[in-house]
This record gives structure tokens, sequence and C-alpha cells, in this order.
């Protein structure tokens, strides 16, 4: 069966300091791949997501980037954290028009 | 532009009573459209989908939703309200372009006694 891994769960980096957000799929190949953000009582806002290997598409101009080394790892990252970075990030994937299977999350919080 | 309104931020409903959380889409084509529930802390789980044919469709844990077209709708109702179900629900369109789904704001429902 199909399982995806996020972790962290918790992080706090103070600002100014790098970012590395690991995401890995199993029982799946070629999935499609996303990273939401979630904000404190706001939705689901997209971050990026991926159609295959080094294959990137950015929804939002923002401070953050990612990166699809293989198959199924999607690596969220920022080279210098923001306040307005803090939140809750979810990574998903799906295969077709599917539902979206979530990960866990990572509650990241910047201070 | 794609994009997915929940007008209601929150809602409480007592116990047994009914429910219904608004949603209304904007997209260009014939949308795939998807119920999500959170609970806190943790990823979101699908309550239901509607991809073509009957417009009312069921999903898990009792709940149920009617694809209006000419409203642009994707309402979730529940007949009677469990305390369980207190959580956040989001709305969502599926759209073609990169497979994306695009998100609503989310509503939190409260279940009081």
């Amino acid at each position: 069966s199909q399982t995806i891994h996020q972790w962290p769960a918790t992080l706090v980096q103070p600002v100014g300091s790098p970012l590395s957000l690991e995401c890995t799929v199993e029982g799946t190949s070629n999935p499609n791949l996303y990273w939401y953000r979630q904000a404190a009582g706001r939705g689901l806002q997209l971050l990026f997501y991926s159609v295959g290997i080094g294959q990137i598409s950015s929804e939002v101009p923002q401070n953050l980037s990612a990166s699809r080394p293989q198959d199924r790892q999607f690596i969220l990252s920022s080279k210098k954290l923001l306040l307005s970075d803090s939140g809750f990030y979810l990574c998903a994937w799906r295969t077709g028009n599917e539902k979206l299977f979530f990960g866990s999350g990572t509650q990241l919080s910047v201070l | 532009a794609q994009s997915v309104t929940q007008p209601d931020i929150h809602i409480t409903v007592s116990e047994g009573a009914s429910l219904e959380l608004r949603c209304n889409y904007s997209y260009g084509a014939t949308p795939y459209l998807f119920w999500y529930v959170q609970s806190p802390g943790q990823g979101l789980q699908l309550l239901l989908k509607y991809f073509s044919g009957d417009t009312l469709v069921q999903g898990i844990k009792g709940f149920e939703a009617e694809f209006k077209r000419s409203q642009s709708s994707f309402n979730l109702r529940k007949p009677s309200v469990h305390w369980s179900d207190a959580a956040e629900y989001f709305c969502a369109v599926g759209v073609r372009e990169g497979f994306k789904t695009i998100f609503g704001a989310g509503t939190r429902l409260f279940v009081k006694a």
C-alpha cells in the first residue's frame, strides 16, 4: 500500500536560518507531488507541485524553493527563513485526478 | 483563475442537528470536486469526491454532497451531527493544469452538546 512520510513533525527555527523539509512516498511510482502551507486560521495554499523528477512549478512568489531529486522524494527549502514562513506545511501526492494523499504535516515556527 | 469559496469561517451546531457547509467554485471546465476533513494538527482526509455522473455523492462518516452546476456549488451535508464531527472542513476543486487541487479557506465546525 502507498504511504507518505513527512518529517520533522515540529520544527522551531530562528529567523535567517535555513530550512529543509523532506517528504517521501512509498508504494507508487511517478506520483504528482505537492507542498501546501496552512497558516493559522487559513486554508491551504498550494506552494509547489511537481509532475516529475526535476520538474517544479511554483504557485506563489516567496522565500521558499522546492526540489525533486528522486521520483518519490520532494524537498522544501529556504536559505533564510522569515517570520512569515511560519505555518503548517503539508506534503501530498496523487496519481491522475484522484484524491490527494496527505502527510501528517510539519508545524514550523520561525522565531 | 480557479478558486474555491467557503463563505462560513466557522459554524456551530448542536449534536443531532443537521449540517450544511457551503462551497462555491470558479472553474471554466467541468470540475473535479472534493471535500476533506482535518482534525487539529493532522493531515487531511477525503470525505467524498465528485467526478461525473450522479450529482449527489455519498461519502464516509454519513456525509453527502450535491453538485449543482447552475450554482457552481458543492455543499456538504449531514443529517445528524455527532460530537466527533467537530473539525475543519475544506472544499477543493481539482484542475487539469498540473493536476492541481485548489482549496477553500475552510470551515471550522463546532458541535455543542
